[in-house]
């Protein structure tokens, strides 16, 4: 089955420093890649996805590109705030299986 | 604020109680899905439902019963658990099944058995 790896498990930038979160996959047939935001006490909350055939997606402060030659794919935050401060999780999935990454502890400082 | 919604925000049960926890969801998603996740873990499946039919069941314990009673519902009904069993429980939709669809989660049930 699908195995996923997410890198690193904390981080913690400076408020307006850029973050990135790095994942990689292990099945090739793997074609959905989102990215869930989960703060305390609440449920993953979806950020950003990108699909095979895409290489690149950005939705203002958020990107995340995807090198399906190297299963890898990442989630980059620019210009980062107190707000972002979460867990991450990646995720792969194929057909209605989908694996989370262990997760990223994301913390901006002000 | 989620449009899952999941009932109750927490239960407390002993080790011989029969519960259930529900999930409501109306955006016209044909598929739900049960999720386990523990503190600082990330989210595991339990169980897929597409179109009202049990897909995928990840060799869950029977002790954990799903059901979907109509397209906006799911339920998770709950005898004998263990104190392994406690933990935050996810609900999730999506417009279909197959590769490619976003889920949508709820903000769960925190499930902490004695």
């Amino acid at each position: 089955g699908e195995n996923v790896e997410q890198h690193p498990s904390t981080l913690s930038v400076q408020e307006g420093d850029s973050a990135v979160i790095k994942c990689t996959y292990s099945d090739s047939a793997s074609n959905y890649f989102p990215w869930y935001k989960q703060e305390l006490g609440k449920g993953p909350q979806l950020i950003i996805d990108i699909r095979s055939n895409v290489g690149e997606k950005k939705d203002q402060r958020i990107a995340v590109t995807l090198n399906k030659t190297a299963k890898h794919f990442s989630l980059h935050i620019t210009e980062t705030q107190p707000e972002d401060s979460a867990v991450y999780f990646c995720a792969a999935s194929w057909n209605n299986d989908m694996r989370f990454g262990a997760g990223t502890r994301l913390t901006v400082k002000p | 604020d989620t449009e899952v919604t999941q009932t109750p925000k927490h239960l407390v049960m002993g080790m011989t109680n029969k519960k259930s926890l529900k999930c409501e969801q109306h955006m016209g998603h044909r598929a739900m899905y049960w999720y386990k996740q523990k503190a600082k873990k990330p989210p595991e499946l339990m169980f897929v439902y597409s179109y009202e039919k049990l897909s995928i069941n990840e060799s869950v314990p029977s002790r954990f019963s799903p059901e979907c009673p109509n397209s906006s519902l799911l339920n998770l009904h709950l005898h004998a658990l263990q104190p392994e069993d406690s933990a935050l429980y996810l609900c999730a939709s999506s417009q279909e099944t197959g590769g490619g669809q976003p889920q949508h989660f709820g903000d769960g049930t925190r499930l902490s058995i004695l």
